[in-house]
């Protein structure tokens, strides 16, 4: 299986929104509403940040927020902060019953 | 709060076998929900390796799928990876997770192993 694809890299000043786009194929990411997102920050173990395409677990920042329109979703983070400097991957269900990750996005907060 | 902690040797052989066990604290692995793997090479992505549901139903990495088993140890309420025939191309960050529905909602710490003579 292949991995999703991701930019390698974003960046936004404090305060802007920056949007991470994940694309897949009808196979996973456009054949189910299966999609989630994690963060990372260096040295520590992924956070789960959006699931099923747009869910938000309880605890995370309403700035975060998810959507999907064909074969690609996207992960949206509004009024950008420091503290959102990470590496953000993404992750779908597939028809052959397995689980993806996108390659992820380095996103630099400047 | 629902923690798994990685445990298993940091140093495996070229063409031996790595063997890592994830501890789950705070639920019951017989309690429902699927477990599963996940790896980092250093510096980069991370990759799916498979996971198990309590009763031992098995899905894998068609990618690995020849050369991983999982498995699960109720009693213990730990579940375990095997990776056979390995080589410097499985040294990773090896993550076990719990996996709800179709995400990964907890996340041990990871543990790092590297494959080297």
């Amino acid at each position: 299986q292949s991995a999703l694809t991701q930019p390698a890299s974003v960046s936004g000043s404090p305060g802007q929104s920056i949007t991470i786009s994940c694309t897949g194929t009808s196979s996973d990411v456009g054949g189910y509403n299966y999609v989630s997102w994690y963060q990372q920050h260096p040295g520590k173990a992924p956070k789960l940040m959006i699931f099923d395409v747009s869910v938000r677990p309880s605890g995370v920042s309403s700035r975060f927020s998810g959507s999907k329109s064909g074969n690609t979703a996207s992960l949206t983070i509004s009024g950008l902060r420091a503290e959102d400097e990470a590496d953000y991957y993404c992750s779908s269900y597939t028809r052959s019953t397995t689980w993806v990750f996108g390659g992820g996005t380095k996103l630099t907060v400047l | 709060q629902v923690q798994l902690q990685e445990s298993g040797p940091g140093l495996v052989k070229p063409s031996e076998t790595l063997s890592l066990t994830c501890t789950i604290s705070g639920y019951s692995i017989s309690t429902g929900y699927y477990w599963g793997w996940i790896r980092q090479p250093p510096g980069q992505g991370l990759e799916w390796i498979g996971n198990i549901f309590h009763s031992g139903i098995t899905y894998y990495n068609p990618s690995l799928k020849s050369r991983v088993t999982i498995s699960v140890d109720t009693p213990k309420n730990q579940f375990s990876l095997k990776l056979s025939s390995v080589t410097a191309a499985d040294t990773a960050v090896y993550y076990c997770a719990r996996q709800m529905g179709n995400n990964f909602d907890f996340w041990g710490q990871g543990t790092l192993v590297t494959v080297s003579s």
